[in-house]
C-alpha cells in the first residue's frame, strides 16, 4: 500500500515564525502536492511537482515556497507565517503524468498560527 | 477554470437508506476521482473515472461525459459510510502533472 506520511498531525506557531511542513511517499511516485482545506471552500491546490528539484504554482501559491531535494520528500514552506494560513494541509503523490493515476493522501497537518 | 458543484451539502439518512450524491462540472475533463475524508483528516481516493460505471462493493460511481455530471451511489448505507464525500476533476485543457480541481464536499452522517 502507497504511504504518504506528513510529519505532523498538528502544529502550532506564531505569526512571523518560518514553518516547515514534511511529506514522505515511499511508492517513488514522480508527482507529488501540497493543497490547504478550509470549511466552505474545499481542498486548493497550493504547488506540486512532477520531478526532482521541479515546482509548480497551484492555484493560491502566495506566501508560501516550496522545496524538493529528493524524489520521496516534498516540502512546504510558509516563509513568514500569517493568521490568514491557519488551516488543513494536505499532502499527495501520484505516478507518473497519466490523467487516470489516483492521488494518495496524507493524514493531513491542521496548523494554527497564532 | 472548471467550476465544480456538488449537491447536497449536507446529508443525513437512516441505515439502510440508498444514497447519491452528485457532481457536476463545467468544462471537458479526462478524468473525475471520488474521494472519502473520514473526521481526522485523511483522505481516500475511492473512484477514478473517465466514463461509464465502476463499483466496488457498495458504492457505485456513474459519469455522464456529455452532461458533464458524475453520480455517487451508497446502497445499504451504514453509519461507517459517515464522512465527507469529494469530487474532483482534472480538466482536458489544463494543469501539468494531475492538477484537480475540487468541489466543496458533501457532508454524509448515517444514524444508526
Amino acid at each position: 500500500d502507497v504511504k504518504v506520511t506528513q510529519s505532523s498531525r498538528y502544529l502550532v506557531k506564531r505569526t512571523g515564525e518560518k514553518v516547515f511542513l514534511e511529506c514522505v511517499q515511499d511508492m517513488d511516485h514522480e508527482n507529488m502536492f501540497w493543497y490547504r482545506q478550509d470549511p466552505g471552500l474545499g481542498l486548493r491546490l497550493i504547488y506540486f511537482s512532477y520531478d526532482v528539484k521541479m515546482k509548480e504554482k497551484g492555484d493560491i501559491p502566495e506566501g508560501y515556497s516550496v522545496s524538493r531535494e529528493k524524489k520521496e520528500r516534498f516540502s512546504l514552506i510558509l516563509e513568514s507565517a500569517s493568521t490568514n494560513q491557519t488551516s488543513m494541509y494536505l499532502c499527495a503523490s501520484s505516478s507518473g503524468q497519466g490523467a487516470l493515476q489516483p492521488q494518495h493522501f496524507g493524514d493531513g497537518t491542521r496548523l494554527s498560527i497564532l | 477554470k472548471n467550476e465544480v458543484e456538488q449537491s447536497p451539502q449536507n446529508l443525513t439518512a437512516q441505515e439502510g437508506e440508498f444514497i447519491t450524491i452528485n457532481c457536476s462540472y463545467s468544462v471537458g475533463i479526462s478524468a473525475l476521482h471520488w474521494l472519502q475524508q473520514h473526521p481526522g483528516g485523511g483522505i481516500v481516493s475511492l473512484f477514478m473515472l473517465s466514463s461509464g460505471k465502476k463499483k466496488h462493493g457498495r458504492l457505485i460511481a456513474t459519469i455522464n461525459i456529455q452532461e458533464k455530471h458524475s453520480s455517487l451511489h451508497i446502497t445499504a448505507s451504514h453509519p461507517r459510510d459517515s464522512a465527507v464525500y469529494i469530487c474532483a476533476v482534472r480538466s482536458l485543457a489544463g494543469g501539468g502533472a494531475d492538477g484537480l480541481t475540487f468541489g466543496k464536499g458533501t457532508h454524509l452522517i448515517i444514524q444508526p
